[in-house]
């Protein structure tokens, strides 16, 4: 079972401004790192898939970079909306199965 | 396609009593998961198959059991419920290149009284 930790555990932001949490992990027998998303009454939406270290990936005003060597990665959100208020996961995949992490709760207020 | 389907989405049951979940993938996945999901704790795996026919425990296995007889459905079984096993349920399936990530069911609400 990997040490998966999350920080921080929630975040209230407002609305326009920009933010970012972090995931740290073993960086011992990784394969992957995976985010997600995930509202209220919903199920977890997957972000982004990474692997390579110094990987950056974006999508609309989300973006996440990945550092192997040292066992982290940060979510970066730029211009928080109301709809961005989720939880986000973070997982590293290590021997074919992922270990999710807590989450970061975020709560953008208008 | 209605991706990952998982029923029932609520269910109460006494202790003692026995149940199945059931998760049914249209993508032809070869991978599916089942996990628990708990406040404060994130997503637990419980079980897991690599393709029909084989299944494998997760990190918390115990009180469940899962069988996975045709590649699409992926079945969680409860033997004799107990309260500690009051959670929400969530089945995940990926192609073993998880390039774009696991798809996630809508989860399956128990409590167990």
């Amino acid at each position: 079972i990997l040490n998966v930790e999350q920080s921080p555990q929630s975040l209230h932001v407002q609305e326009g401004d920009s933010t970012n949490f972090t995931c740290s992990f073993p960086s011992s027998n990784f394969y992957a790192l995976h985010w997600y998303r995930w509202e209220t009454a919903k199920s977890p939406e997957a972000l982004f898939v990474m692997t390579l270290n110094g990987d950056e990936k974006k999508k609309g005003r989300i973006s996440a970079t990945l550092n192997t060597k040292e066992g982290y990665s940060y979510l970066y959100i730029k211009g928080s909306q109301p709809e961005d208020s989720a939880t986000y996961l973070c997982a590293p995949r290590s021997w074919g199965k992922l270990q999710f992490g807590a989450g970061t709760q975020v709560v953008v207020t208008p | 396609n209605a991706g990952v389907t998982q029923t029932p989405k609520f269910r109460v049951l006494k202790t003692g009593q026995s149940m199945t979940l059931l998760c049914a993938q249209d993508m032809n996945h070869e991978y599916m998961y089942w996990y628990r999901q708990d406040p404060g704790m994130g997503l637990r795996l419980i079980h897991y198959s690599v393709g029909e026919g084989t299944t494998a425990k997760g990190e918390v296995p115990d009180g469940y059991n899962v069988s996975r007889l045709k590649k699409q459905n992926f079945l969680l079984g409860l033997e004799s419920a107990a309260p500690s096993q009051t959670s929400v349920y969530f089945c995940a399936s990926t192609p073993p290149w998880d390039v774009y990530g696991y798809t996630f069911g809508s989860g399956t609400r128990l409590t167990v009284v």
